[in-house]
């Protein structure tokens, strides 16, 4: 099976602080993603990467920034925590498919952030 | 862009009642289609999906037909148990590009004993 793990089920931070969120999975995909997920907005794409020290933004990267220097392991870094990055995170991950086909993307359990 | 509607929840069921929540799309290209269930205190699994026109996937009893006609991925399920209670994701990804995967909001299931 398919496995993708985050490094923490639950973190407390204090606002300013640098934190760091870890993702591991052990398939050799070539694609990871970071997701926050919100009440109400359902999950929404921070930072993607499709290669080793490759990244792309997503649709909210603001605040956050990311590191791919293995291909197993791509970490989500929020560089001065405040408190509307209260949150739970995802990390995702996926190869990619033949020519003209999809791939649903692997998750990981989650890691629920609360900045004070 | 891309982007994908779900109902608005909580759904709250009695068991064994029927289940539909309502899922449409907009999408550039040739989506597939895939539902998501996230139970509580958990990730995200995958629980369907459908990759073209008129295919349906199914598994562990729910059901959801792709329909390119009315850009809609609705899931069904005949008879829900108490352990279905979760949030389920109707979601999709387009060919080409990156393998970025879209989502809606979520639409939250309690059944009831």
């Amino acid at each position: 099976d398919v496995k993708v793990t985050q490094s923490s089920r639950y973190l407390v931070k204090r606002t300013g602080e640098k934190v760091f969120l870890e993702c591991v999975q052990d398939m050799d995909h070539e694609n990871m993603f970071w997701y926050r997920q919100d009440p109400g907005l359902g999950l929404r794409l921070i930072y993607f990467s499709y290669d080793v020290k490759m990244k792309e933004k997503g649709d909210i990267p603001e605040g956050y920034s990311v590191s791919r220097e293995k291909k197993e392991r791509f970490s989500l870094i929020l560089e001065s925590a405040s408190t509307n990055q209260t949150s739970m995170y995802l990390c995702a991950s996926n190869n990619d498919p033949p020519a003209g086909l999809n791939t649903e993307a692997f998750f990981g359990q989650g890691t629920r952030l609360t900045v004070v | 862009g891309n982007s994908v509607t779900q109902m608005e929840g909580p759904v709250t069921l009695s068991e064994e009642a029927f289940l539909t929540i309502n899922c449409t799309y907009t999408a550039t290209g040739y989506p597939s289609l895939f539902w998501y269930v996230q139970y509580p205190g958990e990730g995200l699994q995958l629980l369907l999906k459908a990759t073209k026109a008129d295919d349906k996937g199914s598994n562990k009893g729910f059901e959801a037909t792709y329909r390119k006609e009315t850009t809609s991925f609705h899931l069904e399920k005949g008879s829900v148990q108490v352990s279905d209670s979760a949030v389920y994701f109707c979601a999709l990804s387009v060919s080409g590009g990156y393998q970025k995967v879209t989502f809606g909001t979520g639409t939250k299931l309690q059944v009831i004993p």
